[in-house]
């Protein structure tokens, strides 16, 4: 079975530009989640989605949305660019459906966002 | 306001000794935790995980203790290895569908 494959794996972009990271999840999975990693920091929460809905949000500001597509797909686009938007972005899979059971994420190798 | 801690951010360990990671929460309805490693240049990879109905969960090497009452996990590894040698992540379940991560511990497993 093939992992969570993440695009690109790196970008450079410009202060007050946007970018859009795509995520493709294991197949069969239909919960997608972002994180963003910074050093010290650990691994923030930024949303987590299923079935194209978004069922919860961290503490991000609005410059960052996300969307999920009917084949589990998934976009995160930041708008407005700011310096300390750089960090790796990774997306999460997971088979965690609405039965309550628990289950473990896979994570993409993530995607490198540097702004200058 | 970080809901889970990790508070050592290094850890060195000699090769087939004893690696015990450490990990706090502060919520106590949390109620699901795992342990993931994290490679250079990679995602995290899933490790075990344990619910808080159990205070004890092994896999090999790895064997993870919750004590729920000091809102304390740890992961012990044992005989460390230096294939080992990783950032390590506990995180714990809020709620429904959003897991908090602490902040890693770099363990270095020496030769």
């Amino acid at each position: 079975k093939a992992g969570v494959t993440q695009t690109p794996r790196y970008l450079i972009k410009t202060r007050g530009q946007q970018v859009t990271l795509s995520c493709s999840p294991i197949s069969g999975h239909r919960s997608v989640s972002w994180y963003q990693q910074t050093p010290g920091q650990g691994l923030q929460f930024l949303f987590e989605y299923f079935s194209e809905t978004q069922r919860n949000k961290g503490n991000f500001p609005g410059r960052f949305s996300g969307r999920q597509f009917s084949n589990s797909r998934s976009e995160m686009n930041v708008s407005t660019l700011e310096l300390g938007d750089s960090a790796l972005y990774l997306c999460a899979s997971s088979s965690y459906g609405t039965s309550g059971v628990y289950h473990e994420q896979y994570f993409g190798p993530g995607t490198r966002l540097t702004v200058t | 306001d970080q809901q889970v801690k990790q508070n050592s951010p290094s850890l060195s360990v000699q090769e087939g000794r004893i690696s015990i990671l450490n990990c706090d929460y502060t919520n106590s309805m949390f109620d699901y935790f795992l342990w993931y490693k994290k490679y250079p240049a990679e995602g995290p990879t899933f490790l075990i995980s344990i619910s808080s109905i159990k205070d004890k969960n092994e896999d090999g090497r790895f064997t993870v203790f919750l004590n729920k009452s000091a809102k304390h996990l740890s992961l012990h590894i044992v005989p460390s290895q230096p294939g080992d040698s990783a950032v390590y992540f506990c995180a714990a379940l809020s709620g429904t569908y959003k897991y908090i991560f602490g902040t890693g511990t770099r363990l270095k497993v020496l030769a």
